[in-house]
Parts: structure tokens; C-alpha cells; sequence
């Protein structure tokens, strides 16, 4: 099925620092998904995104969903360690849309 | 409510013989999916249930997968004969509606030697 793209795949912070993870699809999407899995775990539902320019907060995670819906972020302000892990999209509109390959954060103590 | 439960949490078997993973959703869900992880392809949907029938199976890459859902409550993956490259993580996930957020099980870990 079609993916939806994921930058950057990698990403080293120090804690106290900002950080976005970009996820881009070249369809138009119904909603789209946000997911966390930490190291060794499985994904974790975090919120779902339905309407064009929606922003939703949940603490210290901003997540934002673009006015074309083809494109949303997830902005994490002033990281802690726990935040650590691989953050997926996944877009959704058909279940043939899967999962982004997803950013992996590491956070420097 | 306990989640999605899958089971074995760790499976390690030798080439050639069949593995059968399994997963209870949570009660309720209608929808049912079987994910497969590895680090080169991510996260592929391998087939979904809907009211326990197959929905789409295209994402079982061989003959060699075969999953069913007898009931609402349990569905199994199967690998027959396994094979080496088959090594990954198999996660189960449900969802009470199809384009709402999953609820992942714990995942099972395959290694075929």
C-alpha cells in the first residue's frame, strides 16, 4: 500500500531541547494517527487528527495537521528522557495506508 | 481491560517447522490486525479481520502464512514451513473502528534458526 514519508529518520537531542517529526504523504488523507514505541515495546496510540489545520496538545506534545491534510508534525518542547523512542504516523482514509517508517529520538541526559 | 493479549511473548524454533502465534483482542473490537516489524521494512500490515472474516490477506508475503479468527476473541497467525527471514516481531492490534487508533498487543518475537 502507499506510505506515508517520515524525516527525519534519525534524531539526537539534548534534553531540554526541542523536536518535530514531519510526516508527508502525497495523498490526501481522512485523518492521520500518531503512535510511540519505546525501545523494545510496542506502538502506542498517542491521538488522531481529523480536520484540516487541526492542533491538538497533550502536555508537552503539539501535533498538527496541515490544511491540505497531506502533511502534520508532532512537536515535542524541552524533551526528557522519557520521551525516548520511535514516534510513527500512520495515515489514514484506507487501511492500505501504513505505518511511516518513523523517527527515532534519542535524548542526551 | 487487559488489552490485547498475544502469546508467546518469545518464540525461537529451527528452520522447517511451524509456528503458531496468537492473539486475544480487546472485547468489543471489530477489527483485528496482523502486523509484522523488522528494521528494513517497518511496520507491514500483513492481513485484517472484520466481524472475524479476512478482509484483505495481499500483505501475507507466502503460502506459508496462514491466519484465521474462529471467534471474536481469538485469531492465530501461522508459519509453515518457518523460515530464517521470517525473524521479526509479530504484533497483533484491534480496533473498534477501522480508522481509529489500534490497540497493540505486546508483540511476539520470532527467531527461526
Amino acid at each position: 500500500g502507499q506510505q506515508v514519508m517520515q524525516i527525519p529518520q534519525y534524531q539526537h537531542v539534548q534534553e531540554g531541547e526541542d523536536f518535530t517529526t514531519y510526516c508527508n504523504s502525497s495523498t490526501t488523507l481522512s485523518n492521520i494517527q500518531w503512535y510511540k514505541q519505546r525501545p523494545g515495546g510496542h506502538p502506542v496510540f498517542l491521538i488522531q487528527l481529523v480536520k484540516s489545520g487541526e492542533v491538538k496538545k497533550q502536555k508537552r506534545l503539539t501535533f498538527q495537521f496541515g490544511e491540505a491534510k497531506k502533511n502534520s508534525s508532532l512537536h515535542i518542547t524541552a524533551t526528557q528522557t522519557t520521551d525516548v523512542g520511535t514516534y510513527f504516523c500512520r495515515g489514514a482514509g484506507s487501511y492500505q495506508l501504513t505505518f511511516g517508517k518513523g523517527t527515532k529520538l534519542s535524548v542526551i541526559p | 481491560d487487559a488489552g490485547v493479549i498475544q502469546s508467546p511473548r518469545h518464540e525461537v524454533t529451527e528452520m522447517g517447522q511451524e509456528v503458531t502465534l496468537r492473539c486475544k483482542p480487546i472485547s468489543g473490537h471489530d477489527y483485528l490486525f496482523w502486523y509484522r516489524q523488522t528494521m528494513m521494512r517497518g511496520l507491514e500490515l500483513l492481513i485484517y479481520f472484520n466481524n472475524n472474516v479476512p478482509i484483505d490477506d495481499s500483505g501475507m508475503p507466502e503460502d506459508r502464512f496462514s491466519a484465521k479468527m474462529p471467534n471474536a476473541s481469538f485469531s492465530t497467525l501461522k508459519i509453515q514451513p518457518s523460515e530464517p527471514r521470517d525473524s521479526a516481531v509479530y504484533f497483533c492490534a484491534s480496533s473498534f473502528i477501522e480508522n481509529y487508533g489500534y490497540t497493540f498487543g505486546s508483540g511476539t518475537r520470532l527467531t527461526v534458526v
